[in-house]
């Protein structure tokens, strides 16, 4: 296990509507990264956050945001849901400068 | 553009048999590199890193995996492969290491009996 937990597991919603997914990092770790992982695919990078700063940010359109809060937690919000938009959603955490990235076990987004 | 290629979507082999499972990679520089299991369901698993020196890298659960410049490969081996090793194996890529990698579609491995 490795200390990072996200909520919820699954979530189902309709094409449209807006979603917030949540994200425990591991003890001690100011950096959080989002990955998108389609089925059959592997994670893409969306966004990393480090010391509540967007750090970074891979090819996804601007209603895909983020928030990172004082404590590192963090929220993976993502607007005007598209069928596209169902996957598996993977949180990551590690210290600043440091190489490994310890994930979560994701949540599961379903848009119908 | 940086890339991970993992042109082996499935791989199925025998358990007690060898495995090598596949990865080259296309960046300006040598990235660093990774290797990554998930189970079903799961999120992943850290299983091997390289960044400089020794070539071969031992990582977790008797994996280890060789470096190769000359081919930009990184490919993952396993002299004895247990049934518990079904998965599917991620190889992945980051410039400097800062967390944001690159990763490859994956390749599902099958164990048969």
């Amino acid at each position: 296990e490795t200390g990072v937990t996200q909520s919820p597991t699954h979530l189902i919603k309709t094409r449209g509507q807006q979603v917030t997914l949540r994200c425990s990092s591991q003890s001690g770790h100011n950096t959080v990264s989002w990955y998108q992982q389609a089925l059959g695919q592997g994670p893409q990078f969306i966004f990393q956050y480090y010391r509540e700063e967007e750090n970074g940010r891979g090819n996804f359109p601007p209603r895909f945001s983020g928030l990172q809060f004082p404590n590192y937690s963090s929220e993976l919000n993502v607007n005007a849901l598209e069928l596209d938009d169902s996957a598996l959603y993977l949180c990551a955490s590690s210290l600043p400068g440091e190489t490994e990235a310890f994930f979560g076990q994701g949540t599961r987004l379903t848009v119908v | 553009a940086q890339s991970v290629t993992q042109p082996d979507i499935h791989i199925t082999v025998s358990e007690g048999a060898s495995l090598e499972l596949r990865c080259n990679y296309s960046y300006g520089a040598t990235p660093y590199l990774f290797w990554y299991v998930q189970s079903p369901g799961q999120g992943l698993q850290l299983l091997l890193k390289y960044f400089s020196g020794d070539t071969l890298v031992q990582g977790i659960k008797g994996f280890e995996a060789e470096f190769k410049r000359s081919q930009s490969s990184f490919n993952l081996r396993k002299p004895s492969v247990h049934w518990s090793d079904a998965a599917e194996y991620f190889c992945a890529a980051s410039p400097s290491g800062y967390s944001t990698l690159t990763f490859g579609k994956g390749t599902m491995l099958l164990v048969s009996p």
